[in-house]
């Protein structure tokens, strides 16, 4: 039982332009979400977070949306950079699993330059 | 400030050999994850730490695996004996807090380990 899914394996955009990864959820507990960054050969690097309580949180080029009625997030990255090539996992939790982080199986984002 | 530190990064064992792998968290981090991530999935936990007692070991195959955190610092996470399916990157992460507070955990780059 997945109860964080990002549907999309990979995703390519070109330098410069959006890049909008998705992330679904089914555990109406979850109360704090995570994305985290992921380059070959090196463990996860957090990016950002929002907490139930807000839609959104900006932080420079990287927003995250959450819709709470949908159990849906989305991480937009704009402008979109090469470096930003990565594997991209979103993480949910709540307090009554004290804080154990449950992940998606990522998205391999490419940005073409 | 220095990151969560794991050795070795890479191993190479054969089916049922033993295997060990460290973890040094970020200094005065309260709570220690042991995740482990099979190609093509995201990381999932194995066993959660908060100083040196065990807040959840639910999804830790206890036949096979161990772990422990002396002194409430470092961890080490063990296999044996290792099976063909134990193959996967080994992730150590450390979060400041105590566990029910909305923490980011920190990730070391991880041991690698391939099982022949």
């Amino acid at each position: 039982d997945q109860q964080v899914k990002q549907n999309s394996p990979s995703l390519s955009v070109q330098e410069g332009r959006i890049s909008i990864l998705n992330c679904d959820y089914t555990n109406s507990m979850f109360d704090y979400f995570l994305w985290y960054k992921k380059y070959p050969a090196e463990g996860p690097t957090f990016l950002i977070s929002i907490s139930s309580i807000k839609d959104k949180n900006e932080d420079g080029r990287f927003t995250v949306f959450l819709n709470k009625s949908a159990k849906h997030l989305s991480l937009h990255i704009v402008p979109s950079q090469p470096g930003d090539s990565a594997v991209y996992f979103c993480a949910a939790s709540d307090e009554g699993s004290a804080r154990q982080l449950t992940f998606g199986s990522g998205t391999q984002l490419t940005v073409l330059p | 400030e220095a990151g969560v530190a794991q050795s070795p990064r890479y191993k190479i064992i054969e089916k049922r050999q033993s295997v060990a792998f460290w973890c040094n968290p970020i200094s005065g981090h309260a709570t220690l994850y042991w995740y482990q991530q099979i190609l093509g999935q995201g990381p999932k936990l194995l066993i959660q730490f908060q100083n040196n007692g065990v807040v959840d070991d639910s999804q830790l195959p206890k036949d096979r695996f161990s772990a422990e955190r002396l002194k409430g610092v470092d961890s080490t996470l063990k296999i044996q004996p290792a099976k063909l399916e134990d193959s996967a990157v080994y992730l150590c992460a450390s979060s400041p807090r105590n566990s029910g507070s909305a923490d980011t955990q920190y990730f070391g780059p991880g041991t690698r380990l391939t099982v022949l």
